[in-house]
């Protein structure tokens, strides 16, 4: 069972535009964490939020956490080709030990 | 902080061979995960150290499957008799005390069975 729902699954634009990427779920998160991750390598934290509402910013990325806590949003604004690579996000449901349920991710590729 | 670092980075091995992967989390990171994620899915949780202790493994896990933390700071993972479907890249993550539990990862060691 997926508990967290990524969409796109791919995406493909051209440098400069704008795009968001989302993850949803029907269960609770504590938090929820998003990484990129390149091929052949481990993901790459970009941010944690922890608040039902939260946004935090991140240069041209800015991250939103739902009123509660079961979705997630990622904007990217005037995306380069830098930002190419698979974005994850992955919920921590509580209890002390905090492992994560990651989406199946978004590829993003941006065309120069 | 040099980060999380894994060897090897990349192992092939022939099936019903044994394999053993290294972790080596940040220090003072007291919790340790182990990860496995195949082609076009997200990593899946495999086992989580407190310190020393394991805590928690998941049914992913198999008999197979071994992991250890002996001094609560390096952990190894160990395959015995590995099938092709142990084909993956194995990632190591750890956290640091307290805070929501964000866990930074290493490069992944990407297994090969023939």
């Amino acid at each position: 069972t997926q508990l967290l729902e990524q969409s796109p699954q791919f995406l493909s634009i051209q440098e400069g535009e704008n795009l968001t990427v989302y993850c949803n779920s029907s269960s609770v998160f504590s938090s929820l964490q998003w990484y990129r991750q390149e091929p052949g390598e481990g993901p790459v934290l970009l941010v944690t939020v922890v608040t039902g509402g939260e946004v935090k910013k991140l240069k041209r990325l800015t991250f939103q956490f739902g009123d509660a806590r079961k979705d997630s949003s990622l904007h990217i604004t005037a995306a380069q080709p830098g930002d190419t690579g698979l974005y994850l996000c992955a919920g921590a449901r509580g209890g002390s030990n905090y492992k994560l349920t990651f989406g199946k991710g978004t590829l993003l590729t941006v065309n120069p | 902080d040099t980060g999380v670092s894994q060897d090897p980075r990349h192992k092939i091995t022939k099936r019903g061979q044994n394999v053993t992967f290294r972790c080596d989390p940040i220090s003072e990171h007291n919790r340790l995960y182990w990860y496995r994620q195949t082609l076009g899915q997200g990593p899946e949780f495999l086992t989580y150290f407190q310190n020393e202790a394991q805590l928690e493994k998941s049914r992913l896990l198999s008999d197979r499957f071994s992991a250890e933390r002996p001094k609560g700071s390096f952990s190894t993972l160990e395959i015995q008799r590995t099938e092709q479907g142990d084909s993956a890249m194995y990632l190591c993550a750890s956290s640091p005390p307290g805070g929501p539990g964000e866990q930074y990862f290493g490069p992944g060691t990407r297994l090969t069975v023939t």
